[in-house]
């Protein structure tokens, strides 16, 4: 079965409201989660480690106040996407484990969430 | 910083044609490397690995071989089938104590003809 699931797998919404994924990693305890967006026809990109209990770690040039992360289980991330606009739309997707986490070095990636903004 | 650079695509191919995607990478310290696929509207799936150099990965007919030399990690099938058509994505990861994030290449589309 699945051992990270990612909800919901596609969302359309207005321009200006905000939409929350969630990324849930069912079968051990993640103290980090990545999250990832992929432009259409383009590879997956690093946003952010989402650390439990903590602030989340941004990569360059992605802007922490419109996509608000949080990490307040060891089983569950969501990342919400403020105030969208068009150009949000993309693909988001989460990863679980590696390292020396429960996974046993084995790294999970969530099914995605299709995001459209119209 | 790391880097994952793949041949661009698309590759286009016929079917029992043999396949190499390349892939050459930049990193500091031992990463793990990877080989992803995804289907047309799907997500990622993990297509093969290798841990470390000269460890060769592979997975439903694809390998991959882990040169630390060449600093590559091409991906070679002997016979694609129309099946095998898919975007695939060479990645690296960066591992601690917490997790892995991977750094992905620009990904190749490969279609396969019958």
């Amino acid at each position: 079965g699945a051992v990270v699931s990612q909800h919901p797998s596609w969302v359309i919404c207005k321009s200006g409201t905000s939409v929350k994924i969630e990324c849930r990693s069912l079968d051990f305890q993640a103290t980090t989660m990545f999250w990832y967006r992929q432009f259409p026809k383009q590879s997956l990109m690093l946003m952010a480690t989402s650390n439990e209990g903590s602030k989340a770690t941004y990569e360059q040039g992605v802007e922490k106040d419109k996509f608000l992360i949080n990490h307040a289980s060891l089983t569950l991330s969501t990342l919400t996407v403020t105030s969208a606009h068009p150009e949000d739309s993309s693909f988001y997707i989460c990863s679980v484990g590696g390292g020396s986490t429960g996974s046993g070095n084995t790294i999970y990636f969530g099914e995605g969430s299709w995001l459209t903004v119209v | 910083g790391d880097s994952v650079t793949q041949m661009e695509g698309p590759v286009t191919l016929s079917e029992e044609a043999f396949l190499t995607i390349n892939c050459t990478y930049t990193a500091t310290g031992y990463p793990s490397l990877f080989w992803y696929v995804q289907y047309p509207g799907e997500g990622l799936q993990l297509l093969l690995k290798a841990t470390k150099a000269d460890d060769k990965g592979s997975n439903k007919g694809f390998e991959a071989t882990y040169r630390k030399e060449t600093t590559s990690f091409h991906l070679e099938k002997g016979s694609v089938q129309v099946s095998d058509s898919a975007v695939y994505f060479c990645a690296l990861s960066s591992a601690n104590q917490a997790g892995t994030a991977l750094i992905f290449g620009k990904g190749t589309t490969l279609s396969v003809s019958s």
